[in-house]
């Protein structure tokens, strides 16, 4: 049983472009949660969905970044235009249920230059 | 969610047991006590959890004082592979969503 993928593992975007994350769950996980770990601190909770609910966007910035969980495929985070402050590493977990153990992905260390 | 504080860094010799400390001076009744680890650039491991009782699994042992204001958590037998970063989260009930990993210990295990 593959664990969660994230890819991918390393983006370097020059501001003002798009950033698309990916994370594929591990089979049979129908929960993903966002985290984002800004260099030097603590990880930072951003959004948790369901299958194509978002249950808790509260983390989320109000603005350029989205998160969606579709039926068929990965849960993507979009981040428009980013900025120099956006450059961190983003991680990606998933549990088969809300209060089960979660399992984070390697995550995507996004660089905007 | 109540705050936790933890000492920044600790050593540990290979194949002591760790013993690292917690304190949730504030924690209410309804907050669980969560032990995370992160591994060098990878993504946080859970390690295990609990509310008042102590609690052990394969991976370690976490003992929580009769007040709650403080708990332990203990890997048994240390390994290189331990070395890493430990938080520790409280959070209201169970659940995987808005847990604040704050800066956490830095857990180095000397050979």
């Amino acid at each position: 049983n593959a664990g969660v993928m994230q890819n991918p593992r390393h983006l370097v975007r020059r501001r003002g472009q798009e950033a698309r994350l990916r994370c594929s769950p591990m089979k049979g996980h129908s929960h993903v949660y966002w985290y984002r770990q800004l260099p030097e601190e603590g990880l930072k909770f951003m959004v948790y969905l369901q299958k194509e609910n978002i249950i808790d966007e509260s983390g989320m910035p109000k603005e350029r970044f989205s998160a969606e969980f579709p039926k068929e495929g990965p849960s993507i985070l979009r981040i428009q235009q980013v900025v120099r402050g956006d450059s961190a590493a983003y991680f990606c977990a998933s549990g088969r249920d809300r209060a089960t153990e979660a399992f984070f992905g390697q995550g995507t260390r996004l660089t905007v230059v | 969610d109540a705050k936790t504080t933890q000492p920044p860094s600790m050593d540990c010799a290979e194949g002591r047991a760790a013993n690292l400390p917690c304190n949730h001076s504030t924690i209410s009744g309804n907050e669980y006590v969560y032990w995370y680890r992160q591994i060098h650039s990878q993504g946080p491991q859970y390690i295990i959890h609990g509310l008042k009782n102590n609690e052990t699994n394969e991976m370690a042992s976490l003992i929580i004082t009769e007040d709650r204001k403080s708990s332990t958590l203990i890997l048994p037998h240390a390994t290189l592979r331990d070395t890493a970063v430990y938080y520790c989260i409280v959070r209201v009930g169970r659940g995987n969503e808005k847990l604040t990993f704050g800066t956490g210990t830095r857990l180095t295990i000397i050979p």
